[in-house]
């Protein structure tokens, strides 16, 4: 079993749609961070939290620590949106155990 | 300035070429990163420099070699790389190496072995 698992692995939407991704870890953490991926591009980290919830826009982050589960949202979604959306929880030395991604790809 | 730049973007070699990999950050960060990451998977860590030293190799084979002169700067030595090893490589920083710090990736270099 894999220590941060996400879902869908793949996801396709209509413009305007609201997404949900989720992500459940098996590790104690200090905080978990979601990334974004554009095709061929570098990575952005998106949000970072140990706690309750955080807005950026159209995007939205909760976290459930007793759960261990925390999902991203995206509201109004747009084709823009379409990218790969990683779940990531630092292991014991701090570096990031990733999950295995999510593709969204969003339509007009 | 919160930017990680990478140079090259795109690199072709052959199996006995000698090349590198450049990285830059101007934030103060004092831990960087090296990714590997193949196609449709996510990034595999490769090494991290606490403070300008080497403080994780994850059992990369030698013929990577990392090197941190100064703060700013991380490049990746590349030689007699296997055909395999084509993937995009990807620089990340954080202000001290914290899990609970966000990590600021540049946008890749894309390796080609031929």
């Amino acid at each position: 079993k894999n220590e941060v698992e996400q879902s869908p692995q793949n996801l396709t939407a209509q413009e305007g749609e609201f997404i949900t991704i989720n992500c459940s870890y098996s590790v104690g953490i200090s905080a978990l961070h979601w990334l974004q991926q554009h095709p061929g591009g570098g990575i952005v980290s998106l949000f970072m939290l140990s706690s309750g919830k955080k807005k950026h826009g159209r995007l939205i982050a909760t976290i459930n620590i007793q759960e261990k589960h925390s999902s991203l949202h995206i509201t109004a979604s747009h084709p823009r949106d379409s990218a790969v959306y990683i779940c990531a929880v630092p292991g014991n030395t701090d570096k990031l155990i990733f999950g295995t991604g999510t593709r969204l790809q969003v339509f007009p | 300035d919160t930017e990680v730049t990478q140079t090259p973007k795109h690199l072709v070699m052959g199996m006995t070429n000698k090349k590198s990999l450049k990285c830059e950050q101007h934030m103060g960060h004092r831990a960087m990163y090296w990714y590997k990451q193949k196609a449709k998977k996510p990034p595999e860590l490769m090494f991290v420099y606490s403070y300008e030293k080497l403080s994780i190799n994850e059992s990369v084979p030698s013929r990577f070699s990392p090197e941190c002169p100064n703060s700013s700067l991380l490049n990746l030595h590349l030689h007699a790389l296997q055909p395999e090893d084509s993937a995009l490589y990807l620089c990340a920083s954080t202000p001290s190496g914290q899990g609970r710090e966000t990590q600021y990736f540049g946008p890749g270099t894309r390796l080609l072995v031929l």
